[in-house]
């Protein structure tokens, strides 16, 4: 698609369950990045794909997130036993290097863990 | 490390005004891209405009321009002729491409602007 897709756009859970987010990124792109915005300001980086592999993890949560890119499938962010801090709006981007290109948002996943 | 700064947390601009956002960044690597989004109220990330560290001219997008000063590590968004959908917060971020960064996008903390009748 000519836009990174992301669903659900808006996702309650209650504490201690568990939350799935899913991403299509734009066709022809290679690198797949997720990151959490809380209170609308700070970004916090969490994973990237490069294709269906890991590329960068060292922002995940290890303990009770986990993501996947896999081939003919949307990528996807799972948070197991969701915490009250958990809530956020987690966004996906998509580029088609991790170069000197341009990365594209998709609309964002609002997470309310209550 | 890399670090993104922007020192305005927010600003008022008549309009039709033009404006500018500062942001400063730091990095050692030679090769980096530095990208300002828009993020209005309803909260999606709107890609404005993109400037590579090698490129020799500041870009340009329609009413964007990037005023790109790499000896002072800097990257001002300007707006010219604001409108009043303009008012959104506005986020300077920078990628690296070498070992620690690896493409990962890092942000400053965001400006927000007011447009005013």
């Amino acid at each position: 698609g000519e836009e990174v897709a992301q669903t659900p756009k808006h996702l309650v859970r209650g504490e201690g369950q568990k939350a799935k987010l899913y991403c299509a990124p734009i066709k022809g792109h290679s690198y797949v990045f997720w990151y959490q915005q809380v209170l609308k300001n700070e970004f916090k980086f969490l994973i990237s794909f490069q294709n269906e592999n890991v590329f960068d993890e060292t922002g995940m949560p290890k303990e009770r997130f986990s993501a996947k890119c896999l081939p003919n499938s949307p990528c996807s962010l799972e948070i197991q036993a969701t915490k009250l801090e958990d809530s956020a709006v987690y966004f996906c981007a998509s580029s088609q290097s991790k170069g000197n290109t341009e990365a594209f948002f998709g609309q964002g996943t609002r997470l309310t863990v209550v | 490390a890399q670090k993104i700064t922007q020192t305005q947390p927010g600003m008022f601009v008549q309009e039709k005004e033009a404006v500018t956002l500062d942001c400063t960044y730091d990095t050692s690597d030679p090769s980096y891209g530095l990208f300002w989004y828009k993020q209005p109220s309803s909260g999606e990330m709107i890609f404005l405009i993109y400037q590579g560290s090698y490129d020799q001219q500041n870009a340009t997008e329609g009413r964007y321009s990037l005023n790109f000063q790499k000896a002072r590590k800097s990257a001002n968004l300007v707006i010219s002729a604001s409108q009043l959908g303009d008012s959104a917060m506005y986020f300077c971020a920078m990628r690296a491409v070498t070992t620690d960064s690896w493409g990962k996008l890092q942000f400053g903390a965001g400006t927000q602007v007011v447009v005013t009748p």
